[in-house]
């Protein structure tokens, strides 16, 4: 089944405690990208990723950090994660390496930052 | 700076009645537009998208039409059904522009009344 995987789908943490997010797709995606999900904010772009090795700031990167060392895998990672951070999250891959293609999404994971 | 804009933030319609949701954008560059779909505790799914090149894309019940000149795309749901209750967001790209960021909107939540 083709799926993009997210881990983990709900965590709770404390200001200052490094975290990562995993995300894998099993479609041989180009694309991928992360996003955060904020009441009255709707989605926006953290970091995409073209490719491996290619990655570029979306909309809200301060405070994150990702990287694409292979194709099927794109973690988000918080390194020092502070309350503002506190969201839902969502990871997405595509065809191709643009931004203009469906992207499939995984079903979010819920952050809370105490 | 909001680039793409989903001014309104609900819509409620009648079961076999149209649907008509809006989204406005300020970047020029833009030339890719999607909408995407989004039930509570899912990830956003792909509904439909149409390129700069067009005035108009159908799929079925769901229909898009872009108006360059006025910045602006609609989407069209006929017949509704209570299954569309969903939020919608609005998305664009710019492929031209060195970036492949999607920017999305705030989303517009839907309710489809049997």
């Amino acid at each position: 089944e083709a799926q993009v995987t997210q881990n983990p789908r709900y965590l709770i943490t404390v200001t200052g405690k490094k975290l990562t997010v995993t995300c894998s797709q099993n479609m041989n995606h180009e694309y991928m990208s992360w996003y955060r999900q904020d009441p009255g904010l709707g989605l926006r772009q953290i970091y995409y990723s073209m490719n491996v090795e290619v990655t570029d700031k979306g909309d809200v990167p301060e405070g994150y950090k990702v990287s694409r060392k292979e194709k099927r895998n794109f973690p988000l990672i918080l390194e020092s994660p502070s309350p503002n951070q506190t969201s839902l999250y969502f990871c997405a891959s595509s065809p191709g390496g643009y931004s203009n293609q469906p992207q499939h999404f995984g079903d979010g994971t819920r952050l809370s930052i105490l | 700076d909001q680039q793409v804009k989903q001014n309104s933030p609900s819509l409620s319609v009648q079961e076999g009645r149209i649907s008509i949701l809006n989204c406005d954008y300020t970047n020029s560059m833009f030339d890719y537009f999607l909408w995407y779909k989004k039930y509570p505790a899912e990830g956003p799914t792909f509904l439909i998208s149409i390129s700069s090149i067009k005035d108009k894309n159908e799929d079925g019940r769901f229909t898009v039409f872009l108006n360059k000149s006025a910045k602006h795309l609609s989407l069209h749901i006929v017949p509704s059904q209570p299954g569309d209750s969903a939020v919608y967001f609005c998305a664009a790209s710019a492929s031209q522009g060195g970036s492949e960021k999607l920017v999305f909107g705030k989303g517009t939540k839907l309710t489809v009344n049997p």
